[in-house]
């Protein structure tokens, strides 16, 4: 099946250090990537969808300026933590979907994020 | 009031056991449903999808009624390896975000 590649797996932090974190999807073409996060014990929420080419959209609550996603090819999309801050210590992970009417979800590994 | 919702558990039963787990959605225009396994500090993986028909795969079978907005994940013969958190998720829409319950923690002892 398809591959999303994402890197880092875990990073640790600074408060006030960025952090970018980069999803590939390696044999298909990602035109839409779905950024979650997850804290402990909570369920994937979505952050933001990004689409090749476009700004992306983000969820209500979710700063876009803190957030800042980039979608530039149909194969790489980054979120990048800006100022991260110990709060947004959590599981942040990509998903794309495979397109189609049986439509399936290529999931990251995800990256986890400490911030100290 | 969460759009998934499942019983967290956790659920501690022995090896070959057979359990359970129920889950609620809320928006009745959900038209896609899953159960994802999720080990820990992994992202989720697709178990299986869920119809109204019912379906069955091995020792798994997946249950939705969509009058009740109720998906239902039962297994059969657990296994120590079936250890790992259940993800109740629906899709809107083909192509859309996917969304999750908060999950069902599944713990099989020897």
């Amino acid at each position: 099946g398809a591959v999303v590649s994402q890197h880092p797996s875990r990073v640790i932090c600074k408060s006030g250090t960025s952090v970018k974190i980069e999803c590939r999807s390696l044999d298909f073409q990602a035109t839409t990537m779905f950024w979650y996060r997850q804290f402990p014990k909570q369920s994937l929420m979505l952050m933001a969808t990004s689409n090749e080419g476009s700004k992306a959209t983000y969820e209500q609550g979710v700063e876009k300026d803190k957030f800042l996603i980039n979608h530039a090819s149909l194969t790489l999309s980054t979120l990048t933590v800006t100022s991260a801050h110990p709060e947004d210590s959590s599981f942040y992970i990509c998903s794309s979907p495979s397109g189609g009417t049986q439509e399936t979800q290529y999931f990251g590994p995800g990256t986890r994020l400490l911030v100290l | 009031r969460k759009e998934v919702e499942q019983d967290p558990g956790p659920f501690n039963v022995p090896e070959g056991a057979t359990v359970a787990f129920n889950c609620t959605y809320s928006n009745s225009a959900s038209q896609s449903f899953f159960w994802y396994r999720q080990d820990c500090r992994k992202e989720p993986k697709l178990l299986m999808s869920v119809y109204s028909s019912g379906n069955e795969d091995g020792r798994f079978t997946a249950q939705l009624n969509r009058a009740s907005q109720y998906i239902s994940l039962l297994i059969r013969d657990s296994k120590l390896s079936d250890s790992a958190t259940y993800l109740c998720v629906v899709n809107h829409q083909a192509g859309t975000a996917l969304i999750f319950g908060k999950g069902t923690t599944l713990s099989v002892s020897s």
